[in-house]
């Protein structure tokens, strides 16, 4: 069974602060996406990457991917309450890409 | 409209009720998803439809019945309902049911008595 494990489950962090959250797994994924969710919402797409060591930014997100495309990091550079969610993770499976295998999510609370 | 939308948002119902959860995505998307989030859990996939086609039924119990129109349009009957199968649903899209990039619905938030 493929898993995806995410870390720290849950954040809490003062704004301004700098915070990593994991995606790690003993599979190998075609892609990794990223989704920020908020309370009452569905998951919002923030990022997909596909490349061993793909590096994406998106302003004061930095997404990676690691070398064998079985984990992934999410590193947010000082942080804003507008950054409060749940941070989701989902890999694709080769050859089978239409079923994204999901992670429980880190819940991240800034506070101003 | 733009995106997945979803109505109603919230619904409650007994567990003798029928009712139906719709979704449309003005994405002009080709495959559309049902998927369960639950406390606790990962996001469950329920059934994934392609071109009108279910192509996917993940072992779903028959309480729950899937309805795809067109490429446009998706619906969960559900009847004879459980407490347990209480939840958020979430409707998704993508381009097609190879393209791993789903485009996701505010979700209905259910709740069975």
């Amino acid at each position: 069974t493929q898993l995806l494990e995410q870390s720290p489950q849950f954040l809490s962090i003062q704004e301004g602060e700098n915070l990593t959250v994991y995606c790690n797994s003993s599979s190998v994924f075609s892609s990794l996406q990223w989704y920020r969710q908020e309370p009452g919402e569905g998951p919002v797409l923030l990022v997909t990457v596909v490349t061993g060591g793909e590096v994406k930014k998106l302003k004061r997100l930095t997404f990676q991917f690691g070398d064998a495309r079985k984990d992934s990091s999410l590193h947010i550079t000082a942080a804003q309450p507008g950054d409060t969610g749940l941070y989701l993770c989902a890999g694709g499976v080769a050859g089978n890409n239409r079923k994204l295998i999901w992670g429980l999510g880190t819940s991240l609370a800034v506070n101003p | 409209e733009t995106g997945v939308t979803q109505t109603p948002r919230h619904l409650v119902m007994g567990m003798t009720n029928k009712k139906s959860l719709k979704c449309e995505q003005h994405l002009g998307h080709n495959a559309m998803y049902w998927y369960k989030q639950s406390a606790k859990k990962p996001l469950e996939l329920m059934f994934v439809y392609n071109f009108k086609e279910q192509t996917e039924n993940n072992s779903v119990p028959s309480r729950f019945s899937p309805e795809c129109p067109n490429s446009s349009h998706l619906f969960l009957h559900l009847h004879t309902l459980q407490p347990e199968d209480s939840a958020l649903y979430l409707c998704a899209s993508s381009q097609d049911f190879v393209t791993d990039t789903q485009y996701f619905g505010p979700g209905t938030r259910l709740t069975v008595l």
